[in-house]
């Protein structure tokens, strides 16, 4: 098993602002992953965070909105920058202690931007 | 790309009763995972199950690798067991990327 925590579990944020989501795990792992999961969809892949190298991002999704960092082998914070209503969805960060093996997710971020 | 169908998308069951959610991917997979996502969005996970069957309490799962599925078994449905069901696949082509299906919408009524 894994803990992983995430926090803020959830805000309200206004349009135009930025929100820091912060994803601490218990144990130093290779890679990083943020998902998005927009209300009622399945989860997407938004970036790869590796420690001491840019984070790599999917298709659709820019580093402009979502920086990442990651500082050490523990630690990833996922910026959701200059918000719109569109934003809105619960955000998770996920590992895999070893590399293509099982996978375990924080407990999300609820994000409402009005 | 690989891809990830789940079937049915919604699902009504009345407690007590037994279902069988399935999984189909398009291309062979090195992990294959289940996930119950509870009503407070988070994501527990059930099984690791790249091949084989496993189990675990009123939960089972099984996947054929060879024929690209996979399916989850529950009995004896409970309320609490209501959410959604996703499986998630790694490609074989060594890229930690976990591709998602659509999700299976369980409510279990009592």
């Amino acid at each position: 098993s894994a803990v992983i925590s995430q926090k803020p579990s959830r805000d309200i944020c206004q349009r135009g602002t930025s929100l820091t989501i912060q994803c601490q795990v218990d144990s130093q792992v290779t890679m990083m992953f943020w998902y998005r999961q927009q209300p009622g969809q399945s989860l997407t892949l938004i970036a790869t965070a590796n420690q001491g190298s840019e984070a790599t991002y999917e298709s659709g999704f820019v580093i402009d909105k979502f920086p990442i960092s990651r500082p050490n082998l523990t630690f990833s914070t996922l910026t959701v920058s200059n918000m719109s209503p569109e934003d809105s969805s619960i955000y998770l960060c996920s590992v895999d202690y070893q590399p293509n093996t099982e996978a375990f997710f924080g407990q999300g971020t609820r994000l409402t931007v009005v | 790309g690989i891809q990830v169908e789940q079937s049915p998308p919604d699902l009504i069951l009345q407690e007590g009763a037994n279902s069988t959610l399935r999984c189909n991917f398009s291309d062979s997979v090195n992990n294959l995972q289940w996930f119950h996502q509870n009503p407070w969005g988070q994501l527990i996970n059930l099984f690791y199950i790249p091949s084989g069957t496993k189990q675990n309490g009123r939960l089972s799962a099984t996947t054929v690798a060879t024929e690209r599925y996979s399916l989850l078994y529950i009995s004896s449905s409970q309320t609490t067991d209501s959410g959604v069901y996703f499986c998630a696949a790694f490609g074989s082509g060594g890229y930690n990327k976990l591709i998602f299906g659509a999700g299976t919408r369980l409510a279990v009524h009592p």
